[in-house]
C-alpha cells in the first residue's frame, strides 16, 4: 500500500511553463519534507513543511502543506532546464520512524 | 547542519562476495538510522531500522541474514551484502536522523553497487 500517493510519476515540459506535483494521503504526518535527487546522488532536502496550511517559497519553488496535514503540493513557476530531476515527497510521523515517500516524480525540463 | 557521509560512493564486487558500506554522521549523534534501497527511476524502499546499540528492524520482505546492519556507535552504521548476486546491484542509500524532530533527517550521498 503506497501511503502517499504522489502525481505525476513523469512530466515533461518547455522551459518558462509552470507545473504542479501533487502529494496526497489518507495519513496524518507530523511534517512533510520535499526532496531532489540528481541521477546517482542521495536526496537532498529542498524543504519541511511543519503547520497545517503552511506555504514556503523557495526562489521558483512554492511549497504547501495542506490544512489537515495529509497532502502537499509543489508548484515551480517559469521552469529551467537545471530543474530537471527527480522530486520526492516524503512524510513523518512522530518519534524515530522511518520517512514514508512517495513514488516520486521525473520532471525533465526542455530548452 | 547535519552531515551524513556515505562510503564508499562506488563498489564492483564479484558474485559471492560481501560488501560493508558505511553511513556516518559527521557532525551529530545519530541514534536512528535507515537503509534505502532504491530501483532505476524509482523512488527510496525501506530496507531496514537501525537503532544504535540493538537490533536492526527490517521490513517485510528484506532478508536479515543476506542484509546485516549494524549500529554498533552514534555516529556509525553498516550495511554488509553478503553473498552478493547480481539482482543485489542497486543504489543503496542511509539516512540518520538527529535528535527525535520530526524533520530532522539527513541522507547519505549513495553507494551504486555493481555485483558481476
Amino acid at each position: 500500500t503506497q501511503l502517499l500517493e504522489q502525481s505525476p510519476q513523469f512530466l515533461s515540459i518547455q522551459e518558462g511553463e509552470n507545473l504542479t506535483v501533487y502529494c496526497n494521503s489518507s495519513s496524518v504526518f507530523s511534517s512533510l519534507q520535499w526532496y531532489r535527487q540528481e541521477p546517482g546522488e542521495g536526496p537532498v532536502l529542498l524543504v519541511t513543511v511543519v503547520t497545517g496550511g503552511e506555504v514556503k517559497k523557495l526562489k521558483r519553488l512554492t511549497f504547501q502543506f495542506g490544512d489537515a496535514r495529509k497532502d502537499s503540493s509543489l508548484h515551480i513557476t517559469a521552469a529551467q532546464p537545471g530543474d530537471t530531476g527527480l522530486y520526492l515527497c516524503a512524510g513523518a510521523r512522530p518519534g524515530n520512524t522511518p520517512l514514508v515517500f512517495g513514488k516520486g516524480t521525473r520532471l525533465s525540463v526542455i530548452a | 547542519g547535519a552531515v551524513v557521509s556515505q562510503h564508499p560512493s562506488r563498489v564492483i564486487c564479484k558474485s559471492g562476495t560481501s560488501v560493508k558500506i558505511e553511513c556516518r554522521s559527521l557532525d551529530f549523534q545519530a541514534t536512528t538510522m535507515f537503509w534505502y534501497r532504491q530501483f532505476p527511476k524509482q523512488s527510496l524502499m525501506l530496507m531496514a531500522t537501525s537503532n544504535e546499540g540493538s537490533k536492526a528492524t527490517y521490513e517485510q520482505g528484506v532478508e536479515k541474514d543476506k542484509f546485516l546492519i549494524n549500529h554498533a556507535s552514534l555516529t556509525l552504521s553498516t550495511l554488509t551484502v553478503t553473498s552478493a548476486h547480481p539482482e543485489d546491484s542497486s543504489f543503496y542509500i542511509c539516512s540518520a536522523m538527529k535528535g527525535q524532530r520530526s524533520y530532522g533527517y539527513t541522507f547519505g550521498s549513495g553507494t551504486r553497487l555493481t555485483v558481476v
